[in-house]
């Protein structure tokens, strides 16, 4: 069974520019979370999307936003990014909502120059 | 407001001594605790799910445990290839929602 694949793998961006990832869940998974990973901060929930709709979300400000789309894959978008949104972004899907088992894909490496 | 603090943030063993790692959590009506071991540049990989204290989970080398307050993993006999970060998480009912709160992890480092 495929794991969790997000694209791309590393980005390079601007400070002020706007930057979307992807994230494809295991077959069958209708659950998908995004979490932003630093040194200082660790892992923190940014939202997570169950049957296409926006089910939690964490603190993090209106610029960052996702979807999902019919199939269960997800995008994340981060509009005009600033120096602190350096970061992994991982994002983990699951079978259900709720206190189920998370299978994180690899992360996206966003660098905001 | 919900949080996980994991203990200690760095471990150091020889391939062997045997140790455990502690995960103490606030949380409002815990709905699950979970381990994850990250090695580096790579996402989060699952290890257990603990639902109630009293419960334990095993896997290997590894004993996950529960109580009211806190989680222990237990590594028995490490080797250096359990290296890795080990990170602690739970959901619980107050969190507005399914947020899963992560704890900054333990750093584990076996040596040869």
């Amino acid at each position: 069974k495929a794991g969790v694949t997000q694209t791309p793998r590393y980005l390079i961006k601007t400070r002020g520019q706007q930057v979307t990832l992807s994230c494809s869940p295991i077959s069958g998974h209708r659950s998908v979370s995004w979490y932003q990973q630093t040194p200082g901060q660790g892992l923190q929930f940014l939202f997570e999307y169950f049957s296409e709709t926006q089910r939690n979300k964490g603190n993090f400000p209106g610029r960052f936003s996702g979807r999902q789309f019919s199939n269960s894959r997800s995008e994340m978008n981060v509009s005009t990014l600033e120096l602190g949104d350096s970061a992994l972004y991982l994002c983990a899907s699951s079978s259900g909502t709720g206190a189920y088992e998370q299978y994180f894909g690899p992360g996206t490496r966003l660098t905001v120059t | 407001e919900d949080q996980v603090t994991q203990s200690p943030e760095a471990l150091r063993l020889q391939e062997g001594e045997s140790s455990s790692l502690n995960c103490s959590y606030t949380v409002s009506g815990l709905r699950g605790l979970f381990w994850y071991r990250q090695d580096p540049g790579k996402g989060p990989e699952f290890l257990f799910t603990l639902y109630s204290a009293g419960e334990e989970k095993e896997k290997e080398r590894l004993k996950a445990t529960l109580t009211k307050k806190e989680s222990f993993l237990h590594i028995t006999a490490p080797k250096p290839e359990d290296s890795a970060t080990y990170l602690c998480a739970v959901q619980g009912t107050g969190t507005g929602g399914f947020k899963t709160i992560f704890g900054a992890g333990t750093r584990l480092f076996v040596k040869a």
